[in-house]
């Protein structure tokens, strides 16, 4: 299976507290996507991380890219109760249009 | 609104029968993409078409059947030769390779 791996399978917190879940992948990329997905619903894309950007923010996430360990972390500062989801990372294997996503991290933020 | 309608969200259907479900964009994308998810894992690409009447298999192609004879569809069938169907069912789409894919918000198959 070319299917990436991602833990914690499941992350607990407390609204305020930081959230990190980390992705790893097998192939050559040129970009790495974060998606949510909300219980019972399709995937909603949240950042996108090209294979020469190290770090990138968008609001409170922010996502890194170490491509010679193949991983990537998302952090999610000042969790919300409204950040309860599935959080989904996906690569495109070099030269195809082949998106292929990882494992999925579970979190619940409690209020 | 532009967006992808996958139908319908809930289906159920008696082992042995073939069965079809329906995925349509509006968003003039090329490239469009069916996912299995089974409960508390990830996406497992079933199939894929870059263009019109153009498709590949991803990593569970088998019992699986797609067409893309419109640039806005792209139907997917669950024939009875898979094993286990029932499932989570994704439509996506994107309009250009390594752009973010756009999600329908499923159909939940259920076979008995």
């Amino acid at each position: 299976s070319q299917q990436g791996e991602e833990d914690p399978q499941a992350l607990s917190i407390q609204e305020g507290e930081n959230a990190t879940m980390n992705c790893s992948y097998k192939t050559s990329i040129n970009n790495l996507q974060w998606y949510r997905q909300n219980s019972g619903r399709g995937l909603v894309h949240l950042i996108l991380i090209r294979s020469n950007e190290r770090e990138k923010h968008s609001g409170r996430l922010r996502v890194t890219l170490d491509t010679s360990k193949k991983s990537s972390s998302l952090l999610i500062t000042a969790s919300r109760a409204a950040d309860t989801a599935s959080y989904f990372c996906a690569t495109v294997t070099s030269g195809t249009y082949k998106y292929i996503f990882g494992t999925g991290t579970r979190l619940k933020v409690l209020a | 609104d532009g967006g992808i309608t996958q139908s319908p969200k809930y289906l159920f259907r008696k082992e042995g029968q073939n069965v079809t479900l329906s995925c349509e964009q509006n968003l003039n994308h090329d490239a469009m993409y069916w996912y299995r998810q089974d409960p508390g894992q990830g996406l497992r690409l079933i199939y894929y078409s870059q263009i019109v009447n153009d498709f590949q298999k991803g990593d569970i192609a088998e019992g699986y059947s797609v067409s893309r004879e419109k640039k806005e569809s792209f139907p997917l069938t669950v024939t009875s030769a898979q094993k286990n169907p029932t499932a989570f069912y994704l439509c996506a789409s994107t309009g250009a390779v390594n752009s973010p894919l756009h999600f329908g918000n499923g159909t939940r198959l259920t076979v008995t």
